[in-house]
């Protein structure tokens, strides 16, 4: 699977956009980007994947670049409650398995 | 569905005791996975399953780790015997075969004493 390579930190302001960046410039054809945030002592959730289209959901929205090379996860209107560790992860998806591996991920801190 | 169940939620335990993990997966959902989380490796995929059978146990850290799958409901994580090593929280999670998304559990948090 490729690797990923994310900011260690962030800060936001509640209310403001949060736009988390990803590299990931040894993407194959057949892999996702997807991302998964985990908020302190619970299990992480899923946000969002795409293969090389916009996509977005009433989480978040994902932009992907016209290479494919990087990414960035949208969080439109943050709040508080999305203080998180936010992981990128490119593996294959769909109908096929891919694994997940994860990463150090961005530390997404919301003040307010 | 009441998402992805594990027991117990806190677990601990003397160096050298035998310890058992439980999850309960997403009702349909065909693959399962343990994954351990330790702030030195982050979190780190142990072994899963498809239909009950297991795929690839590559990150079973060694023979002193176990995992069962004895029907599509249930799954097991066995530890004998215990290391301090292992302390660590364990995520179960599972997922369908057509989606794409896995769903965690709350995790088992272990300390081996």
């Amino acid at each position: 699977d490729a690797k990923t390579t994310q900011p260690p930190s962030m800060d936001c302001a509640e209310g403001r956009a949060a736009n988390l960046p990803c590299n990931h410039s040894t993407i194959s054809g057949n892999e996702y980007v997807y991302w998964y945030r985990q908020i302190h002592s619970q299990g992480p959730q899923y946000i969002i994947h795409g293969l090389k289209n916009n996509e977005t959901n009433e989480m978040a929205s994902l932009i992907i670049t016209e290479d494919r090379k990087s990414s960035t996860l949208i969080l439109p209107h943050a709040t508080l409650r999305d203080t998180a560790v936010y992981y990128c992860i490119v593996s294959a998806g769909g109908t096929s398995y891919g694994k997940l591996t994860f990463g150090q991920g961005t530390i997404l801190t919301v003040h307010p | 569905d009441a998402g992805v169940i594990q027991s117990p939620r806190h677990e601990v335990t003397e160096m050298g005791q035998e310890v058992t993990l439980r999850c309960k997966p997403i009702s349909g959902h065909d693959y399962l996975f343990w994954y351990r989380q330790t702030m030195m490796r982050g979190l780190e995929l142990l072994i899963y399953f498809n239909n009950n059978v297991p795929i690839d146990d590559s990150g079973m850290p060694e023979d002193r780790f176990s995992a069962k799958m004895p029907n599509a409901s249930f799954s097991t994580l066995k530890i004998q015997p215990s290391e301090p090593r292992d302390s660590a929280v364990y995520f179960c999670a599972s997922r369908l075969t057509a989606g794409s998304e896995q769903y965690f559990g709350p995790g088992t948090r272990l300390t081996v004493t």
